[in-house]
């Protein structure tokens, strides 16, 4: 029972252009978002938020979009380069959880030169 | 600046072996966690803590302890290795975002 899907296992996009990765949860208790970057051998590293009171959250080439009435959020990046190919996961957590993030499985994004 | 810091980064276990993964934090944040995560997988929470002294199971705990007696450590104990163990953990620690180690890769045989 996936409470954060990612449905789509990897993304491939051209240097410069639009990268639009989705996440889609189910559980409506969760009212904060993240997304998260990695690279291989290496830790997850936080890449942007959004809390549900909002439905957009802007960090440089980054944007998150969270559409609550479809439980379904999107990470844009723009534009795309190179040093971004890695794996991305959404993760999830609800007020009064200890902090504790449910995530998806990841997109493994990767960005043609 | 060290943050997180995980040990040993690689293992192999032979089945019904133990160990401990040990994983340390200089932020001084309360909350700490222990996931894993398989080939393909999302990170699956094993245990958490919110504070020394005080530890919880997360989402996969059997075949797991952990403890917290200081605010700096979370140890991850693995009593009796399973192949189903084979896995990369990450430790992590919290302000509001997850700050994690760089991962250990256990491999049990």
């Amino acid at each position: 029972d996936q409470q954060v899907k990612q449905n789509s296992p990897s993304l491939s996009v051209q240097e410069g252009r639009i990268s639009i990765l989705n996440c889609d949860y189910t559980n409506s208790m969760f009212d904060y978002f993240l997304w998260y970057k990695k690279y291989p051998a290496e830790g997850p590293t936080f890449l942007i938020s959004i809390s549900s009171i909002k439905d957009k959250n802007e960090d440089g080439r980054f944007t998150v979009f969270l559409n609550k009435s479809a439980k379904h959020l999107s990470l844009h990046i723009v534009p795309s380069q190179p040093g971004d190919s890695a794996v991305y996961f959404c993760a999830a957590s609800a007020t009064g959880a200890n902090s504790k993030l449910t995530f998806g499985k990841g997109i493994t994004l990767s960005v043609r030169p | 600046n060290a943050g997180v810091t995980q040990t040993p980064k690689f293992r192999i276990l032979k089945i019904g072996q133990s160990m401990t993964l040990q994983c340390t934090q200089d932020m001084n944040h309360n909350y700490m966690y222990w996931y894993r995560q398989d080939p393909g997988m999302g990170l699956k929470l094993i245990y958490y803590s919110v504070g020394a002294g005080i530890t919880d199971k997360g989402e996969v705990p059997n075949g797991y302890n952990v403890s917290r007696s200081t605010t700096e450590d979370f140890p991850l104990r693995l009593e009796l290795a399973a192949p189903s163990q084979t896995s990369v953990y990450f430790c992590a620690s919290s302000s509001g975002e997850l700050f994690f180690g760089e991962g250990s890769r256990l491999t049990v045989l």
